[in-house]
C-alpha cells in the first residue's frame, strides 16, 4: 500500500464511451502525475500537476482530459479513445517536483478498449 | 534524443547475486532512481543515487558513475519473491523522469 489509490483497476471500454479514472493520495504531495505503461516500453509521463496547476502536457490527444480539483485528487477524462490507448495507466504523487522527490504510484488502471 | 537503455529479461537462480545495468543518455542529469515493479502492481520506490558510487541497502545495492553515465542494481541472496521488472530512470535538467523499458527478471530455484 503506497498511499496512492485508483479506481477502478480494470476497465473495458468502445471507443464511443466516456469514462474517468480517478486518484487519490493520502500522502500530503502537492505533485501528481499520469502516466501510461504499454507493455515492455518505457513509462510515458502523460500529464503533470504542481499545486493544483497542469505543468506539463506532454503532447498527449485531447481524446484523453485531465482534471486536478485539489491537491489530493486527480482524474483522467477519457472519450471517443483508440484501440492503441489499451494500456495500464498509473498514477503518481511527489512531494514536489524538484529535489529528491521520490514518486510513489498507485496500482493503475488497466484498460482495454476495443 | 534522451534514451536509458537496460536489458530486456534476465534470469538467475535462488540465492544466487545479479547485477542489473542501466545506461543513459540525457540533457543534464538530477538523480538517478531504481524501482521494483511486480506484475499487474504499482512500480516501489528501491533506490536513488545523485552522486557517485554505491548505496548499499540490505539485499540490494546501487552504484552510479555519472562520468559513464551508468547504474546498475545489484540484488544479493535472491529470493523467489525478488521475480519482477526494474526500471531505471534518470531525472534530467527540467526535473523530468526519463524511463528506462525495465529489464524482467526470473529468479528460477
Amino acid at each position: 500500500e503506497t498511499g496512492v489509490t485508483q479506481t477502478p483497476r480494470h476497465l473495458v471500454m468502445g471507443m464511443t464511451n466516456k469514462k474517468s479514472l480517478k486518484c487519490e493520495q493520502h500522502l500530503g504531495h502537492n505533485a501528481m502525475y499520469w502516466y501510461k505503461q504499454s507493455a515492455k516500453k518505457p513509462l510515458e509521463l502523460m500529464f503533470v500537476y504542481n499545486f493544483k496547476e497542469q505543468t506539463e502536457n506532454n503532447s498527449v490527444p485531447s481524446r484523453f482530459s485531465p482534471e486536478c480539483p485539489n491537491s489530493s485528487h486527480l482524474f483522467l477524462h477519457l472519450h471517443t479513445l483508440q484501440p492503441e490507448d489499451s494500456a495500464l495507466y498509473l498514477c503518481a504523487s511527489s512531494q514536489d517536483r524538484a529535489g529528491e522527490e521520490t514518486q510513489y504510484f498507485g496500482p493503475g488502471t488497466r484498460l482495454l478498449v476495443l | 534524443g534522451q534514451n536509458i537503455d537496460q536489458p530486456t529479461e534476465m534470469t538467475a537462480t535462488e540465492g544466487a547475486i545479479v547485477q542489473i545495468n542501466c545506461t543513459y543518455q540525457t540533457s543534464g542529469f538530477n538523480g538517478l532512481f531504481w524501482y521494483q515493479q511486480h506484475a499487474g502492481e504499482a512500480p516501489t520506490f528501491l533506490s536513488y543515487n545523485v552522486l557517485d558510487g554505491l548505496e548499499e541497502k540490505g539485499r540490494f545495492s546501487s552504484f552510479l558513475s555519472r562520468s559513464k553515465g551508468y547504474s546498475y542494481l545489484l540484488l544479493k541472496e535472491l529470493q523467489m519473491k525478488d521475480s519482477a521488472s526494474y526500471l531505471c530512470a534518470v531525472r534530467d535538467s527540467n526535473y523530468q523522469l526519463i524511463w528506462g523499458a525495465g529489464t524482467k527478471l526470473i529468479i528460477k530455484p
